[in-house]
């Protein structure tokens, strides 16, 4: 069962443009929404998290919106650089004590110079 | 933000033997560690979560036997695939949980079974 579903699978964006990438979910006991960035050969790498007591959170380019009551949530990545081409995983925590993270399936996005 | 370190970072083996893998948090005492499979274009499958000084706890349809997980100290977690085989071939990554609650990730390890 796929708690997290993530789209696009892969999106492709000019330099310059917006990239925005989406996820819903079903349990409403997650409590705790990350986003992780990553490379090839590489681990994910945190770029940005929210809760569900904040509908919008920005840092520099990339900004997450959270839709509480439809349990919906999206990366914005302003200004798309070549440099940002990489796989991104949206993940949800539920609350308690394990703390586990479960992904959605990776978005694997291209910047074109 | 805090650091994860594995090694090795790639391995090669042949089929029957077995591998060890360091999961290493290195400025931060961890807890619970967190050990993951990711095959190419996948996202990652959670395979353990490990807690200092007690056993493992595997998800459905993971192998204890024959992925060992311990957990010895609130730095390192290892991961030991015994008597691999080429479907173990597979990128391993560890994570660790802070005391802020965060994970951070390794850079994972790739592992090639002949």
């Amino acid at each position: 069962q796929q708690q997290v579903k993530q789209s696009p699978q892969s999106l492709i964006v000019q330099k310059g443009g917006i990239s925005i990438i989406n996820c819903a979910y079903e349990n409403t006991a997650f409590d705790y929404f990350p986003w992780y960035q990553q490379f090839p050969g590489k681990g994910p790498a945190l770029l940005i998290a929210i809760r569900p007591d904040v509908s919008e959170k920005k840092e520099g380019r990339f900004t997450i919106s959270f839709n509480k009551s439809a349990k919906q949530f999206s990366l914005h990545i302003m200004d798309s650089q070549p440099g940002d081409s990489a796989t991104y995983f949206c993940a949800a925590i539920q609350s308690g004590s394990a703390r586990q993270l479960t992904f959605g399936s990776g978005t694997q996005l291209t910047v074109l110079p | 933000g805090a650091v994860v370190s594995q090694h090795p970072s790639w391995v090669i083996c042949k089929s029957g033997t077995s591998v060890k893998i360091e999961c290493r948090s290195l400025d931060f005492q961890a807890t619970t560690m967190f050990w993951y499979r990711q095959f190419p274009k996948q996202s990652l499958m959670l395979m353990a979560t490990s807690n200092e000084g007690s056993k493992a706890t595997y998800e459905q349809g993971v192998e204890k036997d024959k992925f060992l997980i311990n957990h010895a100290s609130l730095t390192l977690s290892t991961l030991t695939v015994t008597s691999a085989h080429p479907e173990d071939s597979s990128f391993y990554i560890c994570s660790a949980r802070d005391p802020g609650r965060e994970q951070f990730f390794g850079p994972g390890t790739r592992l090639t079974v002949l």
